[in-house]
């Protein structure tokens, strides 16, 4: 079965203290890492996809990377508008489809 | 260019009743996708539609149905509500089906059952 895992659950930041979120999986034959951000109440928007083991993205203070195990999302000089629940999904498998599985996603709080 | 969109945002309906949320996806998306989000279980995956045949099932009770319209805009309908289905209802829009296309999602339907 496909898993998931994200880590922290929580994370405090000061504003411009940079940090990284892990997201870690166990699958069978990954076809694509995606990072989504979702606010309280909203439905989350996507960030990066990534598809093969050592691709980086970067999107404005933003950077994620992936290798064969795992995956991480960058956070440099955050700001308060960053704060966010950040979701790591995995599309895997050889089912016909887009289906995607979820990690429990790591909220961030950036403090002023 | 318009996002994907869900009807209504808010709902509450008692224990016993059925319900039936709506999605309209990009323009131009032919795959929809609809997901269950709660604070124990997290996002979990329902169905997926793509030219109005369900492709992919998760692991949810009968009771959850849902169709595709030949305009590509997909329904889903919960029955026999039960207490545990008061949830997020996410619905989330990609070009097809080639497996690994990115999804972009609704702002959700929240459901709260009675």
């Amino acid at each position: 079965e496909d898993q998931v895992t994200q880590s922290p659950e929580a994370l405090r930041l000061q504003e411009g203290e940079s940090s990284s979120l892990n997201c870690s999986y166990t699958v069978s034959g990954l076809r694509g890492l995606f990072w989504y951000r979702q606010d309280p109440g909203k439905g989350p928007e996507f960030l990066f996809t990534l598809y093969s083991a050592g691709e980086e993205k970067e999107k404005e203070r933003l950077k994620a990377t992936l290798t064969k195990k795992e995956s991480f999302l960058h956070i440099t000089a955050p700001k308060p508008e960053d704060s966010a629940t950040y979701l790591c999904a995995v599309q895997a498998g050889w089912e016909y489809g887009n289906k995607l599985v979820f990690g429990a996603g790591t909220i961030l709080r950036v403090k002023s | 260019k318009a996002g994907v969109t869900q009807t209504p945002r808010y709902l509450i309906k008692t224990r016993g009743q059925q319900v039936t949320l709506s999605c309209s996806p990009i323009s131009g998306h032919r795959s929809v996708s609809w997901y269950q989000q709660t604070p124990g279980q997290g996002l979990q995956f329902l169905f997926e539609y793509f030219s109005e045949t369900q492709r992919n099932k998760g692991n949810f009770p009968g009771r959850f149905s849902g169709r595709q319209f030949s305009n590509s805009r997909s329904e889903m309908n919960v029955s026999t509500l039960e207490l545990g289905d008061s949830a997020l209802y996410l619905c989330a829009s990609s070009k097809g089906l080639a497996g690994s296309e990115t999804q972009y999602f609704g702002p959700g339907t929240r459901l709260l059952v009675l």
